[in-house]
């Protein structure tokens, strides 16, 4: 069964500092894995999604890097801002037959002013 | 504009009443699923659809019913709900068989069962 972990759970940064969130899987075979952010009370909301066959995928501040052999992802978040706190989930959906999505438990981000 | 609605938002109810969570995407997605979000536990998937009478099981499917007779919308069925389905459930969307690409979530719909 696909395990997904997320550390640190939660952290605080000035604002300003880069923000480095880490994701690993213990099955390294998945189509696809995406990084969301959830707002307290609210739903997800798709950040960038890395297929297998890729590497890394930009948007704007945020950077996702996959190493799929070694089943860990990495999000980079550029230059923090207060409106960056949020809980920001992984999950990856297996290659290996089912069609289930596996998520990790969040790293909950305060960006501090 | 592309979204997922549930219906209702936010529901209190009591043990074994029935009850139904609507999920409707008008992005004409063939995959579907529901999820529910404790604390501590995570996101956990209930139950999935691959397309029109197509659903299967996920990892906590116990005590739901879930039915897909049209490809925009999956209902979510608690036939008799008790306290330990309490929980923030989430409905999901995406294109694919399986689902290879971005998800689309619902707003969520906070369940209290007394």
């Amino acid at each position: 069964k696909q395990e997904v972990t997320q550390i640190p759970a939660a952290l605080s940064v000035p604002e300003g500092e880069n923000l480095v969130l880490n994701c690993s899987f213990t099955d390294s075979a998945i189509y696809n894995l995406q990084w969301f952010r959830q707002d307290p009370g609210k739903g997800l909301t798709s950040l960038l999604l890395i297929q297998s066959s890729q590497r890394e995928q930009t948007s704007g501040r945020l950077n996702a890097s996959l190493d799929k052999s070694s089943g860990r992802s990495t999000l980079y978040i550029a230059a923090s801002q207060p409106g960056d706190s949020a809980t920001y989930l992984c999950a990856v959906i297996p290659s290996s037959g089912n069609n289930r999505l596996a998520f990790g438990k969040g790293n909950q981000v305060v960006v501090i002013p | 504009e592309a979204q997922v609605t549930q219906n209702p938002r936010y529901l209190i109810t009591v043990t074994g009443k029935k009850l139904t969570v609507t999920c409707s995407q008008n992005m004409n997605h063939e995959y579907m699923s529901w999820y529910r979000q404790d604390p501590g536990l995570g996101l956990r998937q209930i139950y999935y659809s691959m397309n029109v009478e197509v659903t299967d099981k996920g990892d906590v499917p116990e005590g739901y019913k879930v039915s897909r007779k049209e490809k925009r919308n999956f209902p979510l069925i608690l036939e008799s709900p008790s306290p330990n389905q309490t929980s923030l459930y989430f409905c999901a969307s995406s294109f694919g068989r399986p689902p290879q690409e971005t998800q689309y979530f619902g707003p969520g719909t906070r369940l209290l069962v007394l």
